[in-house]
This record gives C-alpha cells, structure tokens and sequence, in this order.
C-alpha cells in the first residue's frame, strides 16, 4: 500500500528555519519524482516545487515565491523527500503536503499534510 | 507572473451537468500544459480526478471527464450527486513549473 506522511511542522518566528519530511512506503521511491505543495489557511493549493529523479540529475524546480529560501532534497535510500525552508516569511503559513509524481501516473498519492505556522 | 483563472463558484442541480474551466493568462491551454484536475473537501487533502487533460484514476467515478473546451481546460461532471460538492482546482504546466488556478467552489443545491 502507497502511502506517504509528512512532519516537521510547527511554529516558528519569521526569519527561521524548518524543515520538513515526507516519508514514503509501499513503491520504489527512487523511481518517482516528488513535488510539495501548500495552501494557507481558507485559501487555494499552490505548487511548491519537485525534485526528479536520480537519472535526472535530482534536480530541482520552484516556484518564484519561494525560489531562493526553499530546497527540496531526497534521500532515496530511506524513501524520504525533504522540504528545507529558510527565510521564512509570515506568508508562508500553510498545510505543506506532499505527492509522487509528475512522471507516470502524477500525484496520485498524497499525504495528509503538517502545518507549519510562522508568527512571532 | 502566469494567472490560471477557474470560475471562482459554481452551482448546479442532483443530476445535472456542469463544466469548470480552466484559463492562461499565457494564451490558449493545450495538451501541452498537461492539465490536471484535484477535488479537495472541507478538511482533506486533495483528490486526483483527471491527468494529461483527459485520463482518469482509476478511482475517478466515470461522471467527471476532462478536456479542452474554447481555449481552456475543462472538467464536466455529468449526472451530478450530492458527494460531488466540493472545491475543484486545475494545475497547468508551464515548462518545468505548475501553477494552479484559484479553485472553483461547487454547489450541488
């Protein structure tokens, strides 16, 4: 069975760090792309960015709200998918969730989502 | 900046038929942008309905389609029930990066 979980959420003070994770079981996750998503509260989803594969290079994408503060990583060999997030800003209070995908059969599967809430 | 535009709200009878759409600001949506559709309810993470314009999970109940309709990325519901109430958003493509539309809040009334 599919699943993926995320944590690391948590309040934090603008201008800190937090990092998040998004644990993975039941496929080969080496083989899948991983994307993170967010939506602040009463608001609409909006696409974080996604990390290919290994073959690819593992490289990265972002969207301009957060290019430059946030990294996704990935540790294939403990099927976790990391969001790394500096600089944070007020606005960045959300649900992050996690998916597989794009490539293959694209977010399909998703997390629950962690909240993290940025305030001083 | 790039603006995926969906109807902000929507209503529709037990039954009916509905289409949502969903615009660029970049011009007209194509297979290019391979448009995915997501159902979310209150307190829940999103649903994957329709990938790559018109291919279903297999969890997508055979009443949602998608397509492109006058431009634009649509997902029609046909024989609408209750269950279907919900906020609908529409992720587009855009050579590397994803934007999603606004959402469409869906009345089933």
């Amino acid at each position: 069975e599919v699943q993926l979980m995320e944590s690391g959420g948590g309040l934090v003070q603008p201008g800190r760090s937090l990092r998040l994770s998004c644990t993975t079981s039941g496929f080969i996750f080496g083989d899948y792309a991983m994307t993170w998503f967010r939506q602040a509260p009463g608001k609409g989803l909006e696409w974080v960015g996604f990390i290919r594969i290994k073959p690819y290079g593992a490289t990265t994408e972002y969207a301009a709200s957060v290019k430059g503060r946030f990294i996704i990583s990935r540790d294939d060999s403990k099927s976790i998918a990391y969001l790394q997030m500096d600089s944070l800003k007020i606005e960045d209070t959300a649900m992050y969730y996690c998916s597989r995908g794009p490539g293959g059969i694209p977010f399909d599967y998703w997390g629950q989502g962690t909240l993290v809430t940025v305030s001083s | 900046q790039t603006v995926v535009t969906q109807e902000p709200s929507l209503t529709v009878s037990p039954g009916g038929t509905v289409t949502l759409t969903c615009a660029s600001s970049t011009g007209a949506v194509t297979s290019g942008h391979y448009p995915n559709w997501f159902q979310q309810k209150p307190g829940q993470a999103p649903r994957a309905l329709i990938f790559s314009t018109t291919t279903k999970y297999s969890w997508t109940p055979a009443r949602f389609s998608g397509s492109l309709l006058g431009g634009k990325a649509a997902l029609t519901l046909s024989g609408v029930q209750p269950e279907d109430e919900a906020e609908y958003y529409c992720l587009l493509y855009y050579g590397g990066v994803r934007v999603f539309g606004g959402g469409t809040k869906l009345t089933v009334l």
